[in-house]
C-alpha cells in the first residue's frame, strides 16, 4: 500500500542543538517533497521544496535532504531555537494523470527547550 | 488582501443545519485545495480545484458535502445537514500551478 510515515512521537530537544525530522514514503514516486510548519491554531506554512533530482536543499538554519532510494527526506534545524516549536509536516508531490497531487504525512511535533 | 481569506473565522451551528464556509484565494494563483483538519490530526483532504479542469472531489466524505469555484476565484464549501463528527477545522489553500500552497488560517466549525 502507498504510505507516508512521519515520527510520530513528539521531538523534545535542547535549545541550540540540532533538530532532525524525518519523512518516510512507500510506493509513490514523488516529483518533489515539500516541508510545512504549522502552528496551533493556524495554517500550514510552507518552509522548503526539494525536487527528485536534488539531494540536498538549505535556507538559513532548515536543511532538508531527499533520498529518493531510501524513499525519505530528513528535514534539519541547526542552532534550534524556542520559537521553532511548531508542528512540522511534509508533503509528497506526485503526478496524477495531468495534476499533480499532494500527499501529506501526519506531522511531527517539535519542542525546543530553552 | 495578499493572504488567502477564509471566513467565517469560527461558525457553531446546530446538528441539521447546512453552512458555507468561504474561501479567497490569493489572486492569480489557479489551484485552490480543501482540507478538514480535526485536533491534533492530519491533513484530510476533500477537493481541488485547478484551472478549468473538472475538480477532484474524491475526497469529499458524503453528498452532504460540496464546493464551488466561481470565476476561477472565491470557493465556496458547503455542509448540508451538519453532523456532529463535521467538526473540525476547514483549511483552504491556494498555488500557482504545482507550486507550494499558501494556506488561509482556516474556518473552526463546531457542531452542537
Amino acid at each position: 500500500s502507498q504510505k507516508i510515515e512521519q515520527n510520530s512521537e513528539a521531538l523534545n530537544i535542547q535549545e541550540g542543538k540540532t533538530a532532525t525530522l524525518t519523512c518516510n514514503y512507500t510506493n509513490y514516486s514523488p516529483a518533489y517533497l515539500q516541508w510545512y510548519r504549522q502552528d496551533p491554531g493556524r495554517g500550514p506554512v510552507f518552509l522548503l521544496l526539494i525536487r527528485e533530482n536534488e539531494k540536498e536543499k538549505r535556507k538559513e538554519r532548515l536543511k532538508v535532504t531527499f533520498d529518493t532510494t531510501l524513499k525519505q527526506s530528513l528535514f534539519h534545524i541547526t542552532a534550534s531555537q524556542p520559537a521553532d516549536s511548531a508542528t512540522y509536516l511534509c508533503a509528497l508531490v506526485v503526478n496524477a494523470g495531468n495534476n499533480r497531487k499532494l500527499i501529506w504525512g501526519l506531522g511531527t511535533s517539535l519542542a525546543v527547550n530553552p | 488582501g495578499a493572504g488567502v481569506s477564509q471566513s467565517p473565522s469560527n461558525k457553531v451551528t446546530e446538528k441539521g443545519k447546512d453552512v458555507e464556509l468561504r474561501c479567497d484565494p490569493i489572486s492569480g494563483h489557479t489551484a485552490l485545495y480543501w482540507y478538514r483538519q480535526s485536533l491534533g490530526q492530519g491533513l484530510e483532504f476533500l477537493i481541488y480545484f485547478q484551472g478549468n479542469s473538472a475538480p477532484d472531489k474524491s475526497g469529499l466524505p458524503s453528498d452532504r458535502f460540496s464546493a464551488e469555484r466561481t470565476g476561477g476565484s472565491v470557493s465556496t464549501l458547503t455542509i448540508q445537514r451538519t453532523q456532529q463528527e463535521d467538526s473540525a477545522v476547514y483549511l483552504c489553500a491556494s498555488s500557482f500551478g504545482a507550486g507550494e500552497l499558501f494556506f488561509g488560517e482556516g474556518s473552526r466549525l463546531t457542531v452542537l
